[in-house]
């Protein structure tokens, strides 16, 4: 079945840091792809999407690519903030509109 | 904008209670999702519906069970808690045939002693 493999946190960086987020998936076809991200207590926030390959999924200042031929949609921010710790999943859509989800990386942004 | 409402927020219940979580979709969509998330894991999906029919099944329960109104709220009953059903419980909307996102609520944490 569908699956989606990601980098396993903790995660903690310094303000302004480099982020990058691995995530690489496994399905039939070719599914939708979502990174999600979760606050303290909060519920799951759609960050980005790409429903087929090369595209290019932005918000916020985080991106990520859809890339077919490597299976992954990493995610990433040139300059991370104390206010994006939180924990981030990966996830795919299969044909039936169901969601799989990865493992989550919680980040924590220092100051 | 309205978004997914979930009810109640929290929950607390003993060992073979039953509990009842509600679910309001945002207004016009026509699809619900429930997903389950334990303590530290990832969401797991349930079950979910489209036009008020069961359209897929996932890791959920015998002791579960769910259904969609006519006004497109769901409820998900379960049954004959266990400890391990302790965890939160997320509903998602989407209009199938026009949004290709699911919009999810904030959540009901239920908990069973």
């Amino acid at each position: 079945g569908d699956s989606v493999t990601q980098m396993e946190g903790p995660v903690t960086l310094s303000e302004e840091a480099f982020l990058t987020i691995n995530c690489t998936y496994t399905a039939t076809g070719y599914p939708s792809l979502f990174w999600y991200v979760q606050y303290p207590g909060e519920g799951l926030q759609l960050l980005l999407k790409a429903t087929k390959a090369d595209d290019k999924g932005s918000n916020k200042g985080f991106e990520a690519t859809y890339r077919k031929e490597t299976t992954s949609f990493h995610l990433e921010k040139g300059s991370v903030q104390v206010s994006d710790s939180a924990v981030y999943f990966c996830a795919l859509r299969d044909p039936n509109e169901k969601l799989t989800f990865g493992t989550g990386t919680r980040l924590t942004i220092i100051p | 904008a309205a978004g997914v409402i979930q009810s109640p927020r929290h929950l607390i219940k003993e060992k073979r209670e039953t509990a009842t979580l509600k679910c309001y979709p945002i207004p016009r969509h026509d699809t619900v999702y429930w997903y389950q998330q334990g303590p530290g894991q990832d969401p797991q999906f349930l079950i979910s519906f489209y036009e008020k029919m069961q359209s897929d099944k996932g890791s959920i329960p015998d002791r579960f069970s769910a259904q969609q109104f006519s006004d497109y709220h769901s409820e998900l009953n379960m049954s004959s808690l266990e400890l391990g059903d302790s965890a939160l419980y997320f509903c998602a909307s989407s209009l199938v045939s026009v949004i290709n996102e699911q919009f999810f609520g904030p959540g009901t944490r239920l908990t069973v002693l």
